[in-house]
This record gives structure tokens, sequence and C-alpha cells, in this order.
């Protein structure tokens, strides 16, 4: 969806740098996900945020880091990259109301560690 | 912990063939999706089932969600060149989406 927006869309960078992935959204919805793609394994959950006040960890949250600094927009961060985190990163929304609404996705960003 | 666990990983077919991908969970689900994923795309959410046995359709693709809300299937009738992509289920329990690992379809023409 354009209306959930993921930069940049790829990334090289060496072992050791810190790296911030932005995650913007149009669609007005409180709850963003960020999920890393692996192939064969699917889509993992990393962090996830109800709202600006509330986040949670998911299955794998080490290494990783997360700031929501508006309802539209959600950042991951990896304090200092390790070659294991090459993959690609999904962040996606969905709505608060009823229960687990279907999520929208970014175009994703595709991360290589050297 | 909660796991999802989908088969086949990959399924090659000659256009006109059916085809079927499985899920199945640790526990009981809330509900679950279904969402497509066209090479070098994204995640695009299908359809959602809720309630013990459902059964929905959608043109040649039909989703079931099993008795017990631990199982479902995705079924295409008569596949198309267009359905190549890769399928994944996402069971939801605990405020949370546990995403099975994914088929790959292949629809040789």
């Amino acid at each position: 969806d354009a209306d959930v927006t993921q930069t940049p869309r790829n990334r090289i960078t060496k072992t050791g740098k810190r790296i911030m992935l932005e995650c913007s959204q149009t669609k007005g919805h409180d709850r963003m996900y960020w999920y890393r793609q692996d192939p064969g394994l699917g889509l993992r959950l990393i962090y996830y945020s109800f709202d600006v006040k509330d986040i949670n960890k998911g299955e794998i949250s080490d290494g990783y880091s997360v700031s929501r600094q508006a309802q539209a927009k959600f950042s991951l961060s990896l304090e200092s990259a390790i070659p294991n985190q090459t993959a690609l990163y999904f962040c996606a929304t969905s709505e608060k109301t009823g229960m687990g609404q279907p999520q929208h996705f970014g175009d994703g960003t595709r991360l290589s560690i050297l | 912990g909660q796991q999802v666990m989908q088969i086949p990983q990959y399924q090659h077919v000659q256009e006109g063939e059916d085809f079927t991908t499985y899920c199945n969970s640790s526990t009981t689900l809330s509900n679950i999706q279904w969402y497509k994923q066209r090479p070098g795309g994204h995640p695009v959410f299908l359809i959602q089932l809720v309630k013990s046995g459902e059964v929905k359709k959608q043109k040649r693709l039909t989703f079931q969600f099993g008795e017990a809300k631990k199982n479902s299937s995705l079924h295409i009738t008569a596949t198309q060149t267009t359905d190549v992509g890769t399928y994944f289920c996402a069971g939801y329990n605990f405020n949370k989406f546990y995403f099975g690992s994914g088929t790959k379809l292949n629809v040789k023409p």
C-alpha cells in the first residue's frame, strides 16, 4: 500500500553500524508492527505498538529497538548491526477496533549487513 | 510457545491443476488470516476466518477454518499464472499474529 511507506527501500551497511529503518502511514491506524522475513521462515514479529505510549516485544526483539514518534510513525533501530540481521523488513499497520484486524504492509526494506 | 506450521513449503503445478496449502497451530486461535505475496512484493490481505468450521470463497479460492480453530486451508481450483506467489496464513492470539512459513506456488503455463 502506498499508504504505508518504508524508507530506505534498500540498505547495505557494515557490521557494528547503527541503522534506522523508518515507517510512516497515512491510514490513520493505531496499531503498527515490524516484521522480518527470511527465506523459509515466513514473517517473524520484532516489535508492535498499539498506540504512541504502548510498545511491546515480539518473538525476536533481541538486537532491535523501536520508537513510536507519533501515531503515524514507527521506526526500527539496529544498535550494532550483525550479519545475521540481513533480511527483508516489513512495517505493517492495522486498525484498533475489533480482534485481529487485517494488516496493511509497506513495500519493505531490504537490509544487507556485511 | 505459539507456533503455526504451514505445508507444503513449495508447490509446482501445471496451469489448470488445483492447489492446496495447510496451516496447523499448536494452540487454539482467535481467528486466522490469509495473505498473498507476489514475487518482489509485500503481503496482501486476502481473507479472515473467525468461526469454528467456517468456509469462505473468493472466486476460485476456498478458505476453511477447522472445527477446533487450530487448522486452516486454502484451496485454489484450476490455477492460473496470476496465482503465482507465496501464500501465508497468520493465526491471531493474545494480541499478536503468528505467521506460517508460507507456501510458494509456481504455475507452469
